[in-house]
């Protein structure tokens, strides 16, 4: 099992590009990697997928160095909603018995 | 769409109890999930399932049971609620397991006294 480590928590202001790294020193050549999102009182909701190189949607970006030993979840121009606790996950993407492991996360806190 | 939605939300038990929680998806899933969320902490999974009629154990199973009697819905039992299992309690859903995206419910906040 896959396992990684982010930081515990961070701060920024609104306005700034904010960037969460992972590490995963152990990943496996079948292995995605995984970000989540959780509001307080809700539940995890996914925001990104990648295995390589760089993968960008309407939320977020997530850069993938070459040798995928970390990640980096950027979030562009953050504002006081993007506070949230924000989950790296590593694992295979199809494998029946393959459960994910979630550590605690990062609890990213953005300032006015 | 619901997606996914969990009964009770909120819910008290002495020591002892017992309780279901129904986990109920719309999206016609195979893989259905409950985790338990203890403060600061990341999720941890307590049973899944990989299809109508079939459960398997996570990585805390002890003190809970499950049974996925319909596709669209898990229903995770405490028989002798205990105090450690004052928790929040989340049940997902998903196309596939593995990093398959995972669809969340709001949550059940349970305290046991």
């Amino acid at each position: 099992l896959a396992k990684t480590t982010q930081p515990i928590s961070m701060d920024s202001y609104e306005g700034q590009e904010v960037n969460i790294t992972c590490s995963h020193n152990n990943i496996a050549t079948n292995d995605y990697i995984t970000w989540y999102q959780q509001f307080p009182s809700q539940g995890p909701r996914f925001i990104i997928q990648g295995y390589k190189t760089k993968v960008t949607n309407e939320v977020a970006s997530l850069f993938i160095p070459a040798d995928r030993k970390s990640s980096t979840l950027s979030l562009p121009r953050v504002s006081l909603s993007d506070t949230a606790v924000y989950y790296c996950l590593v694992g295979p993407v199809v494998d029946s018995n393959y459960q994910l492991i979630w550590g605690a996360g990062t609890k990213l806190i953005i300032k006015p | 769409n619901a997606g996914v939605t969990q009964t009770p939300k909120f819910r008290v038990l002495k020591t002892g109890q017992s309780m279901t929680l129904l986990c109920a998806q719309d999206m016609n899933h195979e893989y259905m999930y409950w985790y338990r969320q203890d403060p600061g902490m990341g999720l941890r999974l307590i049973h899944y399932s990989v299809g109508e009629g079939t459960t398997a154990k996570g990585e805390v199973p002890d003190g809970y049971n499950v049974s996925r009697l319909k596709k669209q819905n898990f229903l995770l039992g405490l028989e002798s609620a205990a105090p450690s299992q004052t928790s929040v309690y989340f049940c997902a859903s998903s196309y596939g397991t593995g990093a398959y995206e995972q669809y969340f419910g709001p949550g059940t906040r349970l305290t046991v006294t």
